[in-house]
């Protein structure tokens, strides 16, 4: 069956500096990622996307890098901010159908 | 800018009882989700539904669970006998164009926090 990043590590940063989330992908179909972030007690909020013909696309202080080769993505935060803290999950679908959500990485600022 | 709404946030319901979660999708989004997620735990899919049927749903989403949209606004999610491990956070979420159909994936609502006891 499909499963997407199965590990919950949890991933400490000091405030300003660059952050990177990873998370492995099993469905080699899947042609559609996400990032989520969420925050505690809310909905799991939309960062980033990137399509299976990209290898990378950035948004604002955030960037993603999808390996097809290795099944993996990754979620980079540039001079991470208190505010970062969060729970992020990636997710993955085929085109059309529903996304699977990872287990998640817990981000952790320390001012 | 737009969201998706749920009630109610917090709901506490006994064992056996039937509950109604209600969501507002956003207004031009012509799919819709149910996930839930267990206290510490991912998310999981439930359910997919479009143009008025359900497209896909997980082993979770038995005959005790169900959806609907009532009217144009309105998406729920019924669960008819509730059990103790129906306890979870419930999102809805809506999508414009489906997965990968739009660049901005699914909107979330901010979930109701469903504990039977």
């Amino acid at each position: 069956g499909e499963s997407v990043g199965l590990h919950l590590p949890t991933l400490s940063v000091q405030e300003g500096d660059n952050s990177i989330i990873n998370c492995a992908y099993s469905n080699s179909a899947s042609d559609y990622f996400i990032w989520y972030k969420q925050e505690s007690g809310k909905g799991p909020q939309f960062i980033i996307d990137i399509r299976s013909n990209m290898d990378k696309r950035q948004g604002q202080r955030v960037t993603v890098l999808l390996n097809k080769t290795v099944k993996h993505l990754s979620l980079q935060i540039a001079a991470t901010q208190p505010g970062d803290s969060a729970v992020y999950f990636c997710a993955e679908g085929e085109y059309g159908n529903k996304l699977v959500f990872g287990a998640g990485t817990i981000l952790r600022v320390k001012s | 800018e737009p969201e998706v709404t749920q009630t109610p946030s917090h709901q506490v319901t006994q064992m056996g009882q039937e509950v109604i979660l209600r969501c507002v999708p956003i207004s031009n989004h012509l799919y819709f989700y149910w996930y839930r997620q267990i206290l510490g735990q991912k998310v999981e899919f439930l359910v997919s539904f479009y143009n008025n049927e359900i497209s896909e749903k997980s082993e979770i989403f038995d005959d005790q669970f169900s959806v609907e949209r009532p009217d144009g606004s309105n998406f729920t999610l019924k669960i008819r006998s509730t059990k103790l491990e129906d306890s979870a956070m419930y999102f809805c979420a809506s999508s414009e164009a489906g997965t990968g159909g739009s660049s901005d994936g699914y909107t979330f609502g901010s979930g109701t926090r469903l504990t039977v006891v």
